[in-house]
């Protein structure tokens, strides 16, 4: 199984700033990488695939880079929209999840 | 637009067998890789397996023993049997479309393990 570690496990930004979360995978997945926008009690939405295409929809203010073990999702100015939990998860194997980063607008 | 929709008991008793199915709308169920995946309260996602409807099947290793995926092309629908379970299989369910990614969801339906 394909380990994919998220750091950081949350984190706390301002209206208008940005953030970058990381996404770490225990072996090299090409670009076969993807990034999920979950919101209390709602389902996950696909934000990012391909390590870096942003899925229809997508605000450009979202987005991916990386390859092989190592991603980034960055979203820049933030709003309190953004407010949730962010996961990643690879598709080069048999799918796994990281175990999400929470992000708070303070 | 495509739309997914799960169905089934929201209460299963210990050691039964818990069976949903997801409904699709909005597209056909050809072409595609259509999948389960669940979230138990508070935690993280787990895939729990995969289905096309040429009857190309891939299940997580770690419920494999346990699992059983089906198509219905004539229903437009899949289902997830899964034998067995415990408390530790309560969570919510997911059904999506994946093709890789899973670009639409269900809305998740959740299902707890009780007697």
């Amino acid at each position: 199984e394909v380990l994919m570690t998220q750091s950081p496990a949350s984190l706390s930004v301002s209206p208008g700033e940005s953030a970058t979360l990381s996404c770490r995978a225990s072996e090299s997945l090409s670009i076969n990488l993807a990034w999920y926008q979950q919101k209390p009690g709602q389902a996950p939405r696909l934000l990012i695939y391909g390590a870096s295409t942003r899925a229809t929809g997508v605000p450009v203010r979202f987005s991916g880079s990386g390859s092989g073990t190592e991603f980034t999702l960055a979203i820049s100015s933030l709003q309190s929209e953004d407010s949730a939990f962010y996961y990643c998860q690879q598709y080069n194997y048999w799918p796994t999840f990281g175990q999400g980063t929470r992000l708070e607008i303070k | 637009q495509v739309h997914l929709q799960e169905s089934g008991p929201g209460q299963v008793k210990p050691s039964e067998t818990l069976s949903l199915t997801c409904s699709v709308s909005g597209g056909s169920i050809g072409s595609y890789y259509w999948s389960w995946i669940r979230q138990p309260p508070g935690k993280g996602l787990e895939w729990i397996g995969y289905i096309s409807n040429s009857g190309t099947i891939n299940y997580n290793p770690s419920l494999k023993s346990r699992v059983t995926m089906s198509v219905d092309t004539s229903k437009n629908q899949f289902s997830l049997n899964l034998d067995s379970v415990t408390a530790a299989d309560t969570a919510v369910y997911y059904c999506s479309r994946s093709w890789g990614p899973s670009d639409y969801w269900g809305q998740g339906t959740l299902v707890t393990v009780s007697s």
